[in-house]
């Protein structure tokens, strides 16, 4: 039974360019949320999804930010015109039922050049 | 918004000594989850406290939730290098719902 999958692990961008990061919810989780860590931080929430649908995206930047999670397929953080300061760790959990219990993925370490 | 503050930010104790943090918020909390991060790693669940005035053990860890709900704490008895981490408090608001993490407390052992 595999967990949250995240890729890439890391990916180096240059300032100006796009960031996709990639997330599978664990086998039969619908619900999926996006957290950001800053270095020696705690982690924030940006979005939570569901199939097809954004529920929550109060912690999601007004600009350049965009999250989606297709019918087929994993979820996508996109990030355009990447700058410095979006250089984190980004974590996807998902889970399911009433005790909202959230699995991790190892996260995806974005670095800014 | 609701913060969750954590104390304290950062704890070095020796292997075999015990250690405390506190998950505190100016607000009643509807539940409190607990989390541990290994350097470099990822949040790994450790447990959800629900009741008021709750304690559950995990081992060498004890959680405890306020009678009021708007304080948490995890305390671990004789600290183990492995227990080196961040230990994240997150409060859980209902169900399928975002956590809104603690500022976290880091966890140094040595021998």
């Amino acid at each position: 039974n595999a967990g949250v999958m995240q890729n890439p692990r890391h990916l180096v961008r240059r300032r100006g360019q796009e960031a996709r990061l990639r997330c599978s919810p664990m086998k039969g989780h619908s619900h999926v949320y996006w957290y950001r860590q800053l270095p020696e931080e705690g982690l924030k929430f940006m979005v939570y999804l569901q199939k097809e649908n954004i529920i929550d995206e109060s912690g999601m930047p007004k600009e350049r930010f965009s999250a989606e999670f297709p019918k087929e397929g994993p979820s996508i953080l996109r990030i355009q015109q990447v700058v410095r300061g979006d250089s984190a760790a980004y974590f996807c959990a998902s889970a399911q039922g009433a005790k909202n219990i959230q699995y991790f993925g190892a996260g995806t370490r974005l670095s800014v050049l | 918004g609701q913060q969750v503050m954590q104390i304290p930010q950062y704890q070095h104790v020796q292997e075999g000594e015990d250690f405390t943090t506190y998950c505190n918020s100016s607000t009643t909390l509807s539940n409190i989850q607990w989390y541990k991060q290994r350097p470099g790693g990822h949040p790994v669940f450790l447990i959800q406290l629900v009741k008021s005035g709750e304690v559950k053990k995990q081992k060498r860890l004890t959680f405890q939730f306020g009678e009021a709900k708007k304080n948490s704490s995890l305390h671990i008895t004789a600290t183990q290098t492995t227990d080196v981490g961040t230990y994240f408090c997150a409060e859980n608001t209902g169900t399928a719902s975002k956590l809104t993490f603690g500022t976290g407390t880091r966890l140094q052992v040595t021998l």
